[in-house]
């Protein structure tokens, strides 16, 4: 079976801050996808990282994924109170077997 | 914006009742899933339709029917639902890819059993 964890489970900081949030599993994954969800929507994909070792900016934000496909980080600069949600990480290895990490829930206070 | 559409976007039923859950999505995906999320977790999956056949059911309750009448489109079914079956209800389309594959989710639609 495969799994993705998260860590941390929870982060709150300060506007301006800077973060990273990690994405781990055992089991190697042909694609990886990073969502940020807000309460009461569906999540909204920030993200694919397909290549070994790939980094891929998406404005304040950077992902890695990791040379052996089996992590990934997400990195956020500068954070603000936008950013605020729940960040999930979903890997497939094969077909369409998505498997989900329980997600890191992000507080930026103003 | 998301280009999975799901209606309605809330949903009060009683348990005796009968209703659907919506889903359209016109990326030309052959794939489509339903999953369930409860609060302050992730997404359960549910079911996967692949090319308009049901590919994994997840060893849900009959009381939950999924339906896929054509390559855009896909329903679920509700009746007879208790309580706990409150929650997010989460539409998402693929392509069938062997490696390399991205889900796309709609908006979800609220559920609340009463």
């Amino acid at each position: 079976t495969q799994l993705l964890e998260q860590s941390p489970q929870f982060l709150s900081i300060q506007e301006g801050e800077n973060l990273t949030v990690y994405c781990n599993s055992s089991s190697v994954f042909s694609s990886l996808q990073w969502y940020r969800q807000e309460p009461g929507e569906g999540p909204v994909l920030l993200v694919t990282v397909v290549t070994g070792g790939e980094v891929k900016k998406l404005k304040r934000l950077t992902f890695q994924f990791g040379d052996a496909r089996k992590d990934s980080s997400l990195h956020i600069t500068a954070a603000q109170p936008g950013d605020t949600g729940l960040y999930l990480c979903a890997g497939v290895n094969y077909g369409q077997n998505f498997v989900f990490g329980p997600g890191t829930r992000l507080s930026v206070l103003p | 914006d998301t280009e999975v559409t799901q209606t309605p976007k809330h949903l009060v039923m009683g348990m005796t009742n009968k209703k659907s859950l919506k889903c359209e999505q016109h990326m030309g995906h052959r794939a489509m899933y339903w999953y369930k999320q409860k609060a302050k977790k992730p997404p359960e999956l549910m079911f996967v339709y692949s090319y308009e056949k049901l590919s994994i059911n997840e060893s849900v309750p009959s009381r939950f029917s999924p339906e896929c009448p054509n390559s855009s489109l896909l329903n679920l079914h509700l009746h007879a639902l208790q309580p706990e079956d409150s929650a997010l209800y989460l539409c998402a389309s693929s392509q069938v890819k062997i490696s390399g594959n991205t889900i796309y989710f709609g908006e979800g639609s609220w559920l609340t059993v009463v």
